[in-house]
């Protein structure tokens, strides 16, 4: 069975760009979270969607948005980007939604952005 | 908001030593606790998902314990490898219904 995927693995951008980064969960799973890890932070919750819907958002900004698609697959956008939006955004997958307790996740390797 | 804790920041011991960590969190508005395990280069891979006070997990040479009234866990790691250095992370799952991660543990092995 395949892991989840991420691409693309690195991205270098410029302030003030956009960037669009995708997730592909394993089969049969419906729920993709994203995070955000910047040096010295724990792993920040960005959204998860679950079944095309957004069921939960954290703490940032509107520049960070996501959606998914009727696959499953996953794609976050930031959008006019800032030199502390570079960071490793991991995405994760998981048969049920996140608030099902039982439900671990599986993580992807990650896509390190680096923002000049 | 869940403030989740874990100590320590960092551990450095010898093969065949034994070692465990602490996880802290409010022990309100929570729903279940995520260990999971982070290796250099690699992906954070789940360890335990506990969701019972006393609950109590184990696999190999690495169990868990969960008190869900005093809010806290403790990872075990018993007769340590150089494979078992990563970090690890626990994450409560909060009324919210997203896992907050800690800032984990990192564990080094030595040979």
């Amino acid at each position: 069975k395949a892991g989840v995927t991420q691409t693309p693995r690195y991205l270098i951008k410029t302030r003030g760009q956009q960037v669009t980064l995708s997730c592909s969960p394993i089969s049969g799973h419906r729920s993709v979270s994203w995070y955000q890890q910047t040096p010295g932070q724990g792993l920040q919750f960005l959204f998860e969607y679950f079944s095309e819907t957004q069921r939960n958002k954290g703490n940032f900004p509107g520049r960070f948005s996501g959606r998914q698609f009727s696959n499953s697959r996953s794609e976050m956008n930031v959008s006019t980007l800032e030199l502390g939006d570079s960071a490793l955004y991991l995405c994760a997958s998981s048969l049920a939604a996140s608030g099902s307790s039982y439900n671990e996740q599986f993580f992807g390797p990650g896509t390190r952005l680096t923002v000049l | 908001i869940l403030n989740v804790e874990q100590s320590p920041q960092s551990l450095h011991v010898q093969e065949g030593d034994s070692t465990n960590f602490t996880c802290s969190f409010p022990s309100s508005n929570f729903y279940a606790l995520h260990w999971y395990r982070w290796e250099t280069a690699k992906s954070p891979e789940a360890l335990f998902v506990m969701t019972l006070n006393g609950d109590e997990k184990k696999k190999g040479r690495i169990s868990a314990t969960l008190n869900t009234k005093e809010g806290y866990s403790y990872l075990y790691i018993k007769g340590s490898q150089p494979e078992d250095s990563a970090t690890y992370l626990c994450a409560p799952l909060g009324s919210q219904g997203n896992l907050i991660f800690g800032k984990g543990t990192k564990l080094s092995v030595k040979p």
